[in-house]
């Protein structure tokens, strides 16, 4: 297994154009996350699925945002009618299931860059 | 709520000195820590993490770093920087393994 895989890893783009980044995790992780980084900034949460379910949104996803996962396996997350200030590193980090009561960490990929122009 | 807190967004140390990137962490309940490092154009990889077994937690490449309740305090040592420790670190918390918040992150720059 290579490990997450992300595409495309850079994007430039128009305000106004839709863009959709597509997150490939190790095979037999079932949750998936999106984070989102600035520069300077830490990774900051978006949204995650278990399997194919969307459990948690972030209340910064404004409805321009949308996450899938379909069958549980690759996940994809557009970004519609962009903003400048969608420029960011799109992170995606896949976990496996947990055994017990212990917690797996978050494997990440590589991230996509977003530039809107 | 959780969260982390990373103070000093950039340390520097002389190659051989002490490392030390402090993280405190707000939890109300058990929290679960990691130490993540991102090198430059590459993704974040896990450094180590607390999941309430020993409080004093070994990770790779020398680090480690001692889960302290009273303090509420999860701080990234290293004895002895290396030249290629030159990294942004991000201290993390988790409640269950469910959602994981980040700090801002510490730049660790080493001057030889």
């Amino acid at each position: 297994d290579t490990g997450v895989s992300q595409n495309p890893r850079h994007k430039i783009t128009k305000r106004g154009q839709n863009v959709t980044f597509r997150c490939d995790p190790i095979s037999e992780h079932n949750r998936l996350y999106w984070y989102r980084q600035t520069l300077g900034q830490g990774p900051e949460f978006l949204t995650y699925f278990q399997n194919e379910a969307q459990l948690e949104k972030s209340r910064l996803l404004s409805d321009r945002f949308s996450a899938e996962r379909p069958k549980g396996s690759f996940s994809t997350l557009e970004i519609q009618r962009t903003e400048q200030g969608d420029s960011a590193m799109y992170l995606c980090a896949s976990s496996p299931p947990r055994a017990g009561v212990g917690t797996g960490e978050l494997f990440f990929g590589e991230g996509s860059r977003l530039t809107v122009l | 709520a959780q969260s982390v807190t990373q103070l000093g967004s950039h340390v520097s140390v002389s190659e051989g000195a002490l490392v030390l990137l402090r993280c405190n962490y707000s939890s109300s309940v058990p929290p679960y820590l990691f130490w993540y490092v991102q090198y430059p154009n590459q993704g974040l990889q896990l450094l180590l993490k607390y999941t309430s077994a020993a409080t004093l937690v070994k990770g790779i490449n020398g680090f480690e770093a001692e889960f302290k309740k009273s303090e509420t305090s999860f701080h990234l040592t290293k004895p002895s920087a290396h030249m290629s420790d030159a990294a942004e670190y991000f201290c993390a918390v988790s409640v269950a393994g469910n959602q994981f918040y980040f700090g801002t992150g510490t730049s660790l720059t080493v001057i030889p």
